[in-house]
């Protein structure tokens, strides 16, 4: 069974730093991209970023380089998401999710596994 | 990067009623979206992909359509545990890949 594990809720202070972690179990981790997904508090879906972690080829959402890394450790099937300097409006829940491949050779499709979500909440 | 519009933003809607979400891309995304349903306090769920493909064990009442830069999710009869917030991504190409508003259906 597929199933991604994600690490648990997160108090910070602003200007603290943070990673949080999605275990991949169940299937090749090293085979598909895992993406990040935000939502902030009664907000949509925000795309922020993918990485492969076979060989850790990363891509942003622009809205996002620059303010978070994604990263992944594939000994251990797990992939992070971390700030260097946290901020108010990072409060968000943070999704990782698997993405599928699509029919096209290289091609990838939606999401179609997701982690149960970290909250994440900053505040002095 | 490509935009992603929905309408309506939400609509309330009865047990047994059709419904129709629209999805619009700023460009042709040649059929690369992914529709999803979310309910509160859940990730999201993998409803359709490839714009009417039915993931495995999704429930049949739901179907995608569209081409170019306009696409639709159609509920063929409303059921209780489908009022949610609604949700199309774009996978064209090169990322980002980008989610539309959502769209939260509601009982009437």
């Amino acid at each position: 069974e597929v199933q991604l594990v994600q690490s648990g809720a997160e108090v910070k202070k602003p200007g603290e730093s943070l990673k949080i972690s999605c275990k991949g179990s169940g299937y090749s981790f090293t085979s598909y991209w895992i993406g990040w997904v935000r939502q902030m508090p009664g907000k949509g879906l925000e795309w922020m970023g993918i990485i492969y972690p076979g060989d850790s080829d990363t891509r942003y959402s622009p809205s996002f380089q620059g303010q978070v890394t994604i990263s992944a450790d594939k000994s251990i099937s797990t992939a992070y998401l971390q700030w260097s300097s946290l901020k108010a409006s990072d409060t968000a829940m943070y999704y990782c999710a698997r993405h599928m491949w699509g029919p096209d050779y290289g091609k990838l499709s939606g999401f179609d596994y997701w982690g149960q979500g970290t909250l994440v909440t900053v505040s002095s | 990067d490509i935009q992603m519009t929905q309408s309506p933003s939400s609509l309330s809607a009865s047990v047994g009623d059709r419904v129709t979400i629209t999805c619009r891309a700023s460009q042709g995304i040649s059929n690369s979206l992914a529709w999803y349903q979310q309910k509160p306090g859940k990730a999201p769920k993998l409803l359709l992909y490839a714009a009417s493909r039915l993931e495995s064990g999704v429930p049949s009442r739901f179907s995608g359509s569209g081409s170019g830069t306009d696409y639709t999710l159609t509920i063929s009869s409303l059921q209780p545990e489908d009022f949610a917030t609604y949700y199309c991504q774009q996978y064209y190409s090169t990322p980002p890949f980008t989610f539309g508003p959502g769209t939260k259906v509601d009982i009437k």
